[in-house]
C-alpha cells in the first residue's frame, strides 16, 4: 500500500472545524483514502473514505485532491469527544488485498 | 455503523499461562477478520488475517505456533496467546470485514483487550 504522510499533532479549538492533512503522493489509481480515528484505549472507528471524489457524511467530509496526492479530513464543529489520534490511510478495495496498514497519525487535541 | 465485540475486555495472568481472546462480529458476517498489536504510545501492527474455514496468514515476525488464531465461523474468531510472557503483554484488537458490504468493504474494530503478563 502507499505511504502517507501526517503531522504528528494538532490542536483545535472546541466549536471550530478541524482541518486534518495527508499526503499521499505515491497513490496508485485503484487505492482508496481511508479515515480511521482512535480514542485513547478504544479501537479504532471507521470516519470515512473516497477514491477521487469529495465525500461528507455525518462525522465528516473528506476533500480529495484533484490529483489524489493529498487530502483532507475536515471535522465541522470539532467537540471534546473528537479528540483522538486520527489515521489517514490508503489501501486497495475490496478482495484480499489491501489490509489496513497504520501509520502513526496525527493526534488532534480539541481544546475547550 | 457494525459492531464487533471483544471478550475479555482486560485480562491479567501469569507467566507460562495461555490466554484466549474472543471477536465476533455481532450484526454482520465477516469473511475476514484481521488481528492487530498495539505497545504504549505505538500504532497499530497488523499482526494476522484470517479468513473463515482456512488457516490464518501470520504478518513477517508474529511467530503463529504462539499466536494461535481460530476462524470458526463468520462471526467469531479466537486468539490464543500461547505460554504469554511479559513482553507479550499489549493491547490485542481485532476487526472484521463485513461479508455483505459489497461496495463498501469496510473493516470495523472491537474495543480491544488489555493482556498484562506479570
Amino acid at each position: 500500500d502507499a505511504k502517507t504522510t501526517q503531522p504528528p499533532s494538532m490542536d483545535c479549538a472546541e466549536g471550530r472545524a478541524a482541518n486534518l492533512p495527508c499526503n499521499h503522493s505515491t497513490i496508485s489509481g485503484n487505492e482508496y483514502v481511508y479515515w480511521y480515528r482512535q480514542i485513547h484505549s478504544q479501537g479504532p472507528q471507521y470516519i470515512i473514505h473516497g477514491l477521487k471524489n469529495n465525500e461528507t457524511n455525518e462525522m465528516a467530509s473528506l476533500i480529495i485532491t484533484e490529483d489524489r496526492k493529498s487530502s483532507t479530513l475536515i471535522l465541522p464543529h470539532a467537540t471534546l469527544r473528537d479528540t483522538a489520534v486520527y489515521y489517514c490511510i490508503v489501501r486497495f478495495y475490496g478482495g484480499s488485498q489491501g489490509n489496513l496498514i497504520f501509520g502513526k497519525g496525527t493526534k488532534l487535541s480539541v481544546k475547550p | 455503523g457494525a459492531v464487533v465485540s471483544q471478550h475479555p475486555s482486560r485480562v491479567i495472568c501469569k507467566s507460562g499461562t495461555s490466554v484466549k481472546i474472543e471477536c465476533r462480529s455481532l450484526d454482520f458476517q465477516a469473511t475476514t477478520m484481521f488481528w492487530y498489536r498495539q505497545f504504549p504510545k505505538q500504532s497499530l501492527m497488523l499482526m494476522a488475517t484470517s479468513n473463515e474455514g482456512s488457516k490464518a496468514t501470520y504478518e513477517q515476525g508474529v511467530e503463529k505456533d504462539k499466536f494461535l488464531i481460530n476462524h470458526a465461523s463468520l462471526t467469531l474468531s479466537t486468539l490464543t496467546v500461547t505460554s504469554a510472557h511479559p513482553e507479550d503483554s499489549s493491547f490485542y484488537i481485532c476487526s472484521a470485514r463485513d461479508r455483505a458490504s459489497g461496495a463498501l468493504d469496510t473493516q470495523y474494530f472491537g474495543p480491544g483487550t488489555r493482556l498484562t503478563v506479570l
